[in-house]
């Protein structure tokens, strides 16, 4: 069965750079989130797309902004990059949240 | 504000045998979902068993139950016949129900669940 596919899975920026991460949801998967998990932490949600518009707002910085696009993959895009970003980077998706989401392989962003 | 709690930084057990990971969420509400999340080295968070709180009775699925005590906003998971390759961090995670199929998990610190041979 099909996976939601996150890429790249590893990347290395310097500070003040920018990054895009990018997400494919479980195809007929209505529902899209970002989540951001710092080392031995748990995941903090960043933000959510419901349908292509935005569902939810976590603890997301300003720098920090994404959308979902027609097709319903997702980009989570982050500017002005700060060694405290370097983090694992989790999408997931859903089609009814309260029967689990499916997470992708995370996205491991460091920031140098 | 939801919030979840799991005590237990780390456990060990050995193969074969029964380990019981604790959970505690605190909530005003009474309709929610629960969850349990692992996620192995690998680092793919694997959904576990999920349980849904006006249901009395526990989740089962396979060597992985849960006991759910609402009253008690108490929400542990067993893992029996303990195998090596349950190693990995257990994440306890809460979701509020409501009108939309929308909502978002809230994680635990997570457990570290070692499988020794």
């Amino acid at each position: 069965a099909a996976g939601v596919i996150q890429s790249p899975r590893h990347l290395i920026k310097e500070k003040r750079e920018t990054a895009t991460l990018k997400c494919y949801p479980i195809p007929r998967h209505d529902t899209v989130y970002w989540y951001q998990q710092g080392p031995g932490q748990d995941p903090q949600f960043l933000i959510s797309f419901y349908e292509k518009m935005q569902s939810d707002k976590g603890s997301i910085p300003d720098r920090f902004s994404a959308q979902q696009f027609s097709d319903y993959h997702s980009e989570l895009n982050m500017s002005s990059l700060e060694l405290g970003d370097s983090a694992l980077y989790f999408c997931a998706s859903s089609l009814r949240a309260v029967y689990g989401y499916t997470f992708g392989s995370g996205t491991r962003l460091t920031v140098v | 504000a939801q919030t979840v709690t799991q005590s237990q930084p780390e456990m060990s057990v050995q193969e074969a045998e029964t380990v019981t990971l604790s959970c505690t969420y605190d909530t005003s509400e009474n309709n929610y979902y629960l969850f349990w999340y692992k996620q192995p080295p690998s680092r793919q968070m694997i959904l576990v068993i999920r349980q849904e709180a006006y249901k009395q009775q526990n989740a089962t699925e396979n060597r992985f139950s849960v006991n759910f005590q609402k009253a008690a906003k108490s929400f542990s998971l067993k893992i029996s016949d303990s195998q090596l390759g349950d190693t990995a961090m257990y994440f306890c995670a809460f979701l509020l129900a409501g009108s939309s199929n929308t909502g978002k998990l809230i994680f635990g610190q997570g457990t570290t669940l070692q499988v020794k041979p």
